[in-house]
């Protein structure tokens, strides 16, 4: 069971241009919502994250936006740069015991050409 | 540069085998989360040790095991190889479950089972 679904699988944006990324999740206990970008050959880096009581998180040219109602959140990315071409992960999680394991969505694969 | 360590970056090794895989957290971060990432299954949550002690499971099969030291690095135990236990092992590290949850990821080992 996929409980955190994403999309696109691949995106292709050009330079300047706003790249948007897609989640959804089912489990309505999940009340933390990071981001990771992850580069060839290295591991996931935190770029940002929500927790459902705020619609809207802007760090620099990243934002996240989230629809609770709709159990779906996305990514933003502005003015879109060929260093921002990597993978990018949605992830959720919730205190259950004290983990904050993460399910983590499929990841989409972020190409910006110049 | 998260500050969490992984050793060793590869590892080669043949099907019927053990390994052991090493993680350092971050200083002062408590606890440690396993993370699989590989093609099919995505980046799955294996099992998360807090302080010494096992804290939470996740798809974790039953020859793989963990434990964290005094020191709180940790270390991965995979035995009877698999191929298909070829992938990504991560490791993340954070403060404290009932505080912060971002999690921060190591490197990783890629382990290919031949």
């Amino acid at each position: 069971q996929q409980q955190v679904k994403q999309s696109p699988q691949s995106l292709i944006v050009q330079k300047g241009g706003i790249s948007i990324i897609n989640c959804a999740y089912e489990n309505t206990a999940f009340d933390y919502f990071p981001w990771y970008q992850q580069f060839p050959g290295k591991g996931p880096a935190l770029l940002i994250a929500i927790r459902p009581d705020v619609s809207e998180k802007k760090e620099g040219r990243f934002t996240i936006s989230f629809n609770k109602s709709a159990k779906q959140f996305s990514l933003h990315i502005m003015d879109s740069q060929p260093g921002d071409s990597a993978t990018y992960f949605c992830a959720a999680t919730f205190s259950g015991a004290g983990s904050y394991q993460l399910t983590f969505g499929k990841g989409t694969k972020l190409s910006v050409i110049p | 540069d998260s500050g969490v360590t992984q050793t060793p970056k590869h590892l080669i090794t043949a099907t019927g085998q053990r390994v052991t895989l090493r993680c350092s957290p971050r200083s002062g971060d408590l606890s440690v989360y396993w993370y699989q990432q590989s093609l099919d299954q995505g980046l799955q949550f294996l099992i998360q040790y807090y302080n010494g002690e096992e804290r939470a499971k996740g798809n974790i099969l039953e020859r793989f095991s963990a434990q964290q030291f005094p020191d709180l690095h940790s270390e991965l135990n995979l035995s009877s190889l698999e191929l298909g236990d070829s992938a990504l092992y991560f490791c993340a590290s954070s403060v404290d479950p009932r505080g912060q949850r971002e999690q921060y990821f190591g490197p990783g080992t890629r382990l290919t089972v031949t």
